[in-house]
């Protein structure tokens, strides 16, 4: 099973400001996905990144996924207090899904 | 896209009874559907993987008697957990696999979140 290593754990900032989180493994990504999940609630897919290189936005969101398919990041620009929650991580064969430990960001207004 | 529901959202129950958690999938057809378990503050852990029609998969260190899954057509997976004590209080998720041939994503439920007294 692929370790997938997100960081940072925690994250909390004001509403304005930018930010990165990343997601990391020692081996080759397959494909990955970007979840975002609120509490108590199941995570929602945001992208799915496959070739090295790729960058993918999504209004202020932007991902990056490594040349290697080793890593990925996610950049919110101007972040909102909507954009509080757990980002996910996740990659897999025949869907079946290995999540990373998540960022959890909170916006604050 | 697709919709998944969960059902109950949330249920309480007393140490030593069982618990029945459903997943639909509401508006297609799926062969295959995952169940996760989430910790609070941590990531989903895949337990185990419902084929329609076969008996369920489950991934290392989950007890298949503990955690009995059923699914019985191609719209419904349930998950079962038997004689629930404390430590199986978690949130609860689905997944559900569009049918090969459409666009091949999975989407998840909304979870229950089980509380065992």
């Amino acid at each position: 099973t692929q370790l997938l290593e997100q960081s940072p754990q925690f994250l909390s900032i004001q509403e304005g400001e930018n930010l990165t989180v990343y997601c990391n493994s020692s081996s080759v990504f397959s494909s990955l996905q970007w979840y975002r999940q609120e509490p108590g609630e199941g995570p929602v897919l945001l992208v799915t990144v496959v070739t090295g290189g790729e960058v993918k936005k999504l209004k202020r969101l932007t991902f990056q996924f490594g040349d290697a398919r080793k890593d990925s990041s996610l950049h919110i620009t101007a972040a909102q207090p909507g954009d509080t929650g757990l980002y996910l991580c996740a990659s897999g064969s025949n869907y079946k899904l290995t999540f990373g430990k998540g960022t959890l960001l909170t916006v604050n207004p | 896209g697709a919709v998944v529901s969960q059902h109950p959202s949330r249920v309480i129950c007393k140490s030593g009874t069982s618990v029945k958690i459903e997943c639909r999938s509401l508006d297609f057809q799926a062969t295959t559907m995952f169940w996760y378990r989430q910790f609070p503050k941590q990531s989903l852990m895949l337990m185990a993987t419902s084929n329609e029609g076969s008996k369920a998969t489950y991934e290392q260190g989950v007890e298949k008697d503990k955690f009995l899954i059923n699914h019985a057509s191609l719209t419904l997976s349930t998950l079962t957990v038997t004689s629930a004590h404390p430590e199986d209080s978690s949130f609860y998720i689905c997944s559900a696999r569009v049918l090969a041939g459409e666009t091949g994503e999975l989407f998840f439920g909304e979870g229950s979140r089980l509380t065992v007294l």
